[in-house]
C-alpha cells in the first residue's frame, strides 16, 4: 500500500515540550497539505507546499507551528511550547497538481497535551 | 461568512429513506468541489468529486449550483453503513473543508 503515511499515530506530552510528526506522501503527489481537526469539526487548514515551496500558512496559525518540506517528499511539522489547546488529531494529505485532483489523507497523528 | 458552510446535523433518517446535504462557498473563484466520508476516529476518505454538470456514484448523485454557490449530495436507499459524517471541500489554491453533517441511519 502506497497510501499517505504519518506517524506517530499518537503522541502525549507535557504541556511546554515541542514535537514533530512525520507525513509521507503518495510518491508521485507533489502536493502536501496539513490540517488539524478536534471533535464535531472539519479539517482545519494548516498549511501546504507544493515539491519543497511552502505556499500557504493559515493566518490562524501560530508562530509556535512550523512545517517543512526539504527535498519535496515527506513533510514535518513541529509544534514548539505545546499548549493544552493543541490537542487535536494532525491530518497529512496529499494531491497530485493536476486540476481537479482531490486529497488523500494519512491515518492522522493524535496529539495530547496533558 | 464562513469560507464553507454545511448544516451541522445531525440527521436521523430511516433505512431506506433519501437525504440530501446542501453546502455553501464564499469564494466564486473556486475551482474544484468534493465530498468526503468520515468515520468516527478515523481520517476522511473521498466519496466523490463533484462535477459541474452532476454526477452520480451508484446510490449517491452529486450536483454543483455555481450561480447559488453550494454544492449538493443526494443519498438514496439509505443503507445503516451511510451513519458518518459527510464533509464537503472546496478548493480555489488550498482546499478547504466544511465542519461536516452528521447522519445517523436508523433501522
Amino acid at each position: 500500500d502506497t497510501g499517505v503515511s504519518q506517524n506517530p499515530r499518537h503522541k502525549i506530552t507535557k504541556r511546554g515540550q515541542n514535537v514533530t510528526f512525520r507525513c509521507d506522501p503518495i510518491s508521485e503527489h507533489n502536493r502536501l497539505y496539513w490540517y488539524r481537526q478536534t471533535l464535531g469539526q472539519g479539517p482545519e487548514f494548516l498549511t501546504y507546499f507544493q515539491n519543497e515551496a511552502q505556499l500557504e500558512k493559515s493566518r490562524l496559525l501560530s508562530d509556535r507551528f512550523s512545517a517543512e518540506r526539504p527535498k519535496g517528499s515527506f513533510s514535518t511539522l513541529e509544534i514548539q511550547r505545546t499548549e493544552q489547546g493543541d490537542s487535536a488529531m494532525y491530518l497529512c494529505a496529499s494531491s497530485s497538481g493536476v486540476h481537479n485532483s482531490p486529497l488523500h489523507f494519512g491515518n492522522g497523528t493524535r496529539l495530547t497535551v496533558t | 461568512r464562513k469560507e464553507v458552510e454545511q448544516d451541522p446535523g445531525p440527521f436521523n433518517v430511516p433505512e431506506g429513506a433519501t437525504v440530501a446535504f446542501n453546502c455553501t462557498y464564499s469564494n466564486s473563484a473556486s475551482q474544484s468541489f468534493f465530498w468526503y466520508r468520515q468515520d468516527c476516529r478515523k481520517e476522511p476518505k473521498l466519496l466523490m468529486s463533484v462535477y459541474s454538470s452532476g454526477n452520480e456514484d451508484g446510490r449517491f448523485t452529486a450536483q454543483l449550483n455555481r450561480a447559488s454557490q453550494y454544492i449538493s449530495l443526494l443519498i438514496r436507499d439509505s443503507k445503516l453503513s451511510d451513519s458518518a459524517t459527510y464533509l464537503c471541500a472546496v478548493r480555489d489554491d488550498k482546499i478547504i473543508f466544511g465542519k461536516g453533517t452528521r447522519l445517523h441511519i436508523l433501522p
